[in-house]
């Protein structure tokens, strides 16, 4: 069974610093692209970024570029994200999505999420 | 950057009803047009990838179509587990997302 597990969330200040991670098991890891996802309170999804299966591609939203970097450890299975300069606006409940493979940025396998709260 | 638009935003149906929720992108596409539904206090769910593949376990009621800028999801015969919120994706854009009730 696939398990996706982020951890790391808190309340943090403005302009602090967070890292996530996501502890993957179930399938083999080193086979899929994954990203992030989060869901701001009363919004909607947003896609935040995300990063090949090697670790030799990533991407971000317009929103976070520059402040946060996604990177993986295969050998651990796990997959993480460095938030920096972190503003109200990043409040959000964290995801970590599996992409399926073959297909465009489908994510079949969702973690339960991790909150971050950006506030003084 | 491609956009993403959804419609209706909210709507009310009865069970057995057929719900149909469209989806537009701003610039063609293809196939590359997934669908999610997103139940409160739940965890994202993949239903339609590349438009109109059904995702393993999601029930037949659920189904996709469209290519290019136009999309169409669609739920036959509404059940009350259905409600939540609707949303499409193309790679890093989410539509805005339709929500469902039972009337």
């Amino acid at each position: 069974e696939v398990q996706l597990v982020e951890s790391g969330g808190g309340l943090v200040q403005p302009g602090g610093s967070l890292r996530l991670s996501c502890a993957a098991s179930g399938f083999t890891f080193s086979n899929f692209w994954m990203s992030w996802v989060r869901q701001a309170p009363g919004k909607g999804l947003e896609w935040v970024a995300n990063i090949k299966y090697d670790g030799s591609e990533e991407y971000y939203g317009d929103a976070v570029k520059g402040r946060f970097t996604i990177s993986r450890d295969n050998a651990q299975n796990s997959l993480h994200l460095q938030m920096n300069s972190l503003r109200a606006e990043d409040t959000a409940v964290y995801y970590c999505a599996r992409e399926r493979p073959a297909s465009a940025c489908a994510f079949d396998s969702w973690g339960q999420g991790t909150l971050v709260t950006v506030s003084s | 950057d491609i956009q993403m638009t959804q419609s209706p935003s909210s709507l009310s149906a009865s069970i057995g009803d057929r719900v149909i929720i469209t989806c537009q992108a701003s610039q063609d596409i293809g196939k590359y047009l997934n669908w999610y539904q997103h139940k409160p206090g739940k965890v994202p769910n993949l239903l339609i990838y590349d438009a109109s593949n059904l995702q393993t376990g999601v029930p037949s009621r659920f189904s996709g179509s469209g290519s290019g800028t136009h999309f169409t999801f669609t739920i036959n015969s509404l059940q009350a587990e259905d409600i939540g919120t609707y949303y499409c994706q193309r790679y890093g854009t989410f539509g805005p997302g339709t929500t469902v009730e039972i009337k």
